[in-house]
């Protein structure tokens, strides 16, 4: 079945960088975009990026535009999000989720999602 | 940019009634609007995509509507294992993703 596994929980210092993956099973790695998005504790879902599996080119929203990288191991079918200069600001679960076809149109929903990666920055 | 509104904040019924969510946008969007549940501790999976398709394995009871700026998404007859948080989300100055706040449905 179609599945995403992300690596383990991370605690990080402030000012800190941190790398998570994001390993896909199931299907063809380079058909479909990789989303990531976060979720701070008790709060909602919020979008970081889309990876393009196929280039590794990334689309980042405004806010994570000067922190975040996002890249990709075709060869291993894992997609990772690398965030930088760490604030406390930034403790969230980070979901990895399959979204559209890179060729074609559509699907335009999320799905499947991984289990999430707790990262903590804490002094 | 497009806002997603949820109401009502927290709903709380009782095992066998029915739950009405609501998600409207500030302004009018595409069909291709998608609903994901979330349990307590686990990550948020597909409901409803495409404003009222019924993901794979999702049982009947869940169904959604609407067009435009109003989007409903109903669980007909509630389960305890309903209780969750649910979520709408829609594309924006695409690949952007938005999502509304969720609301959160207890079980009594």
């Amino acid at each position: 079945q179609v599945q995403l596994v992300q690596s383990g929980a991370e605690v990080r210092r402030p000012g800190a960088s941190v790398k998570i993956s994001c390993k896909a099973s199931g299907y063809s790695f380079t058909d479909y975009y990789i989303y990531w998005v976060r979720q701070a504790p008790g709060q909602g879902l919020e979008w970081v990026g889309r990876l393009s599996p196929t280039g590794g080119g990334a689309k980042l929203a405004p806010k994570f535009q000067d922190r975040v990288t996002m890249a990709r191991d075709t060869s291993s079918s894992t997609a990772y999000m690398e965030l930088a200069r760490l604030t406390s600001d930034d403790t969230a679960t980070y979901y990895c989720v399959r979204g559209e076809r890179v060729r074609g149109i559509g699907p335009f929903h999320l799905d499947p999602w991984g289990q999430g990666t707790l990262i903590t920055v804490s002094s | 940019d497009t806002v997603l509104t949820q109401s009502p904040a927290t709903l709380s019924l009782s095992p066998g009634e029915k739950a009405t969510l609501s998600c409207k946008a500030s302004q009018i969007v595409s069909s291709y609007l998608a609903w994901y549940q979330q349990r307590p501790g686990q990550a948020p999976r597909l409901l409803i995509y495409d404003a009222s398709k019924r993901a794979t394995g999702i049982p009947a009871r869940f169904s959604g509507s609407g067009s435009g700026t109003d989007f409903t998404l109903t669980i007909s007859s509630l389960e305890p294992e309903d209780s969750a948080v649910y979520y709408c989300q829609q594309r924006s100055n695409w690949p952007a993703l938005i999502f509304g706040g969720g609301t959160k449905v207890e079980i009594k």
